[in-house]
């Protein structure tokens, strides 16, 4: 069965700094992968996705993610914070097109100004 | 549109009650997901439908649990016999065939006291 581990329960970076959450993600075949945030109070939003092609995708807010298979990995970056972007972020799979997601438990994020 | 909508957002309710939840969908999108999420995890997933047809539950959905999606539009959730351990968030998330992508409501908070 498919999982995904974010190994870092919590991350506090200053503002301006870089950021980089880990995603590794278990599954025989490509997957879908996801990043999702969450703010206290609302719901889940997606920031960026892959399933083919370039493995370096670009989302919103600034954010980028890549790809690696050999590493089974799908790390989120920023290369400067803002004090906006603290949430809880949480990385995701899908074993096919529009199936379920199985997520990681999540990354908090906090940013020290 | 107006995007995902969940009613209630919070709900408070002694142990063994029924309580009912409903998810209104992004009009169009024929999936709908229900996930719940605990304290400090990402959202499982419970069951899914395409229209009105449930195609797949979780193991995690005890025969205490039901999910219908009448006309293949707005979905209920029902928890029978409410237990302390089902208190959580529950999730309701649609996407369209057509874009590999999950749209979130804020979610239904649910206390069993």
């Amino acid at each position: 069965a498919q999982s995904v581990t974010q190994p870092d329960i919590h991350i506090t970076v200053s503002e301006g700094a870089s950021l980089e959450l880990r995603c590794n993600y278990s599954y025989g075949a490509t997957p879908y992968l996801f990043w999702y945030v969450q703010s206290p109070g609302q719901g889940l939003q997606l920031l960026l996705k892959y399933f083919s092609g370039d493995t370096l995708v670009q989302g919103i807010k600034g954010f980028e993610a890549e790809f690696k298979r050999s590493q089974s990995s799908f790390n989120l970056r920023k290369p400067s914070v803002h004090w906006s972007d603290a949430a809880e972020y949480f990385c995701a799979v899908g074993t096919s097109y529009g199936n379920k997601l199985v997520f990681g438990a999540g990354t908090i994020l906090r940013v020290k100004s | 549109d107006t995007g995902v909508s969940q009613n209630p957002r919070h709900k408070i309710t002694k142990r063994g009650q029924n309580v009912t939840f409903r998810c209104d969908p992004i009009s169009e999108h024929n999936r709908l997901y229900w996930y719940r999420q605990t304290l400090g995890q990402g959202p499982e997933f419970l069951t899914y439908f395409q229209n009105e047809a449930q195609l797949e539950k979780s193991r995690l959905l005890s025969d205490r649990f039901s999910a219908e999606r009448p006309k293949g539009s707005f979905s209920t959730l029902e928890i029978q016999r409410t237990e302390q351990g089902d208190s959580a968030m529950y999730l309701c998330a649609s996407s369209d065939p057509q874009v590999n992508e999950q749209f979130f409501g804020p979610g239904t908070r649910l206390t069993v006291l």
